[in-house]
């Protein structure tokens, strides 16, 4: 088993940039592919990117994924920030014998 | 259009068995490579998974709560059914399905709540 480790909370102002890091405690970053859910308040999650870096048809070009294995983390940056944006963002990832793991969540409060 | 809809009590008592049922359609369980999964979110926390069923009738389980959890094809082609027995107020929680492809849940249901308390 792994765990997926998230920051807590992060912020930004209104049209910045900001990354929401994930890491992984054992195994590679690179060995299975990492997602990225948006939950606002009150709403089910929806996927914003999959397969470490791809965006779902309807997702802006202002989200975006990234892999670093010398870190062992994914990143999910949302550039251009909009007062939309702020939600409770999930990583996701799986291996060989536990299908499912989620990050604790990172709550992004836009400035 | 894929959808998915939780059903099942929103109130059980302490040690009582909490069964779940997700009615989906848009997609077929059997395609290679689907899968539907259960996750919940206590309140103010995070998501946690409980369990998935694939394709091919494969069954994993969050291994925390295995004992507790069994994960089905309902009687219907379109249903997944969860059960957890032994319930607690520390189980209060949304509780969502959520269809996967390849281990990506594109499609979740709108959760249902259920809070345990005597």
């Amino acid at each position: 088993n792994f765990m997926l480790t998230q920051p807590h909370s992060v912020s930004a102002s209104s049209g910045k940039t900001v990354t929401i890091s994930c890491t992984r405690s054992s195994g590679s970053i690179a060995s299975n592919y990492v997602h990225w859910y948006q939950q606002r308040p009150g709403s089910a999650p929806i996927i914003v990117i999959y397969v470490d870096n791809q965006r779902p048809s309807g997702v802006p070009d202002r989200f975006s994924g990234s892999i670093d294995s010398s870190s062992n983390s994914a990143s999910l940056t949302i550039s251009g920030l909009k007062a939309e944006d702020e939600a409770d963002y999930y990583c996701q990832s799986y291996d060989s014998t536990t299908p499912v793991v989620f990050g604790g969540g990172t709550k992004l409060t836009v400035l | 259009q894929v959808t998915l809809r939780e059903s099942g009590p929103a109130l059980v008592k302490p040690t009582q068995t909490l069964t779940l049922t997700c009615t989906f359609s848009g997609f077929s369980l059997s395609t290679s490579g689907m899968c539907v999964s259960w996750i919940r979110q206590p309140p103010g926390k995070a998501l946690e998974w409980l369990a998935l069923i694939d394709w091919d009738d494969e069954k994993y389980y969050n291994t925390s709560l295995k004992t507790r959890l069994t994960i089905s094809s309902g009687t219907s082609k379109n249903q997944v059914v969860l059960t957890m027995t032994n319930m607690d107020p520390v189980d209060t929680a949304t509780y969502y399905c959520a269809r996967g492809s390849s281990r990506t849940f594109d499609s979740w249901g709108q959760g249902t709540l259920v809070t345990v308390s005597s």
